[in-house]
């Protein structure tokens, strides 16, 4: 079954970090991209990073810029994102999406259920 | 930054309405946009991409139009399920954006 799993919920308190995964399975994680979309509670969608799979580039949205580390592991097809000196302001489901290729381009073709983070002290 | 802005930001329709929702662009983009349709506490789905490409398994009652700066989907038939919350997002520049979504209500 083509799926994205994705680790569960987490509660931090400012100031510290997180690293929340996302397993693939059921297709070739290596000819895939993976990317990162958060959601504050009530809030639309919002961009955070994007790992290509032809060169290796990671991509981060400029606000999150120093704070957002995304990493792959080829070896058990998980895709991480670790976000750092955590805010209040970053409470939100964080979801994982998979990319598929669009010309030149990518887009996303299959989600994971998402990870809560709480950001409390 | 690429600006999407939807309209409306909500409608009430009824079952068996057809619904139309836009999004525009803050500069071109040619067809790489994407619409996703998000239910309460759940993940987005995927249903439109390239503009106009249904991705596998969305019913055909779904559509999109557009090209440059200015979309269009549309939900030919609206059924109990359809009410969500839509929404655009571009693929042509980072960093990638999304509208700020459309919720579809019950008249």
């Amino acid at each position: 079954q083509v799926q994205l799993v994705q680790s569960g919920a987490e509660v931090k308190n400012p100031g510290a970090s997180v690293k929340v995964s996302c397993k693939a399975s059921g297709y070739n994680f290596a000819s895939f991209g993976i990317s990162w979309v958060r959601q504050a509670p009530g809030q639309g969608l919002e961009w955070m990073a994007w790992h290509s799979p032809y060169n290796g580039d990671t991509n981060y949205a400029q606000k999150l810029q120093g704070r957002v580390t995304m990493t792959t592991d080829t070896s058990t097809s998980t895709a991480y994102m670790e976000l750092r000196s955590l805010r209040s302001d970053d409470t939100a489901v964080y979801y994982c999406a998979r990319g598929r290729r669009h010309a030149i381009y990518w887009y996303f073709d299959l989600w994971g259920r998402g990870t809560l983070v709480t950001v409390s002290s | 930054d690429i600006q999407m802005t939807q309209s409306p930001s909500s409608l009430s329709a009824s079952v068996g309405d057809r619904v139309t929702i836009t999004c525009r662009a803050s500069q071109g983009i040619s067809n790489y946009l994407a619409w996703f349709q998000q239910k309460p506490g759940t993940a987005p789905k995927s249903l439109i991409y390239a503009a106009s490409t249904l991705q596998s398994g969305v019913p055909s009652k779904f559509s999109g139009s557009g090209s440059g700066t200015d979309f269009t989907l549309t939900i030919s038939s609206l059924q109990p399920e359809d009410f969500a919350t839509y929404y655009c997002q571009q693929y042509h520049s980072y960093p990638w954006t999304f509208g700020q979504g459309t919720k579809v209500e019950i008249k």
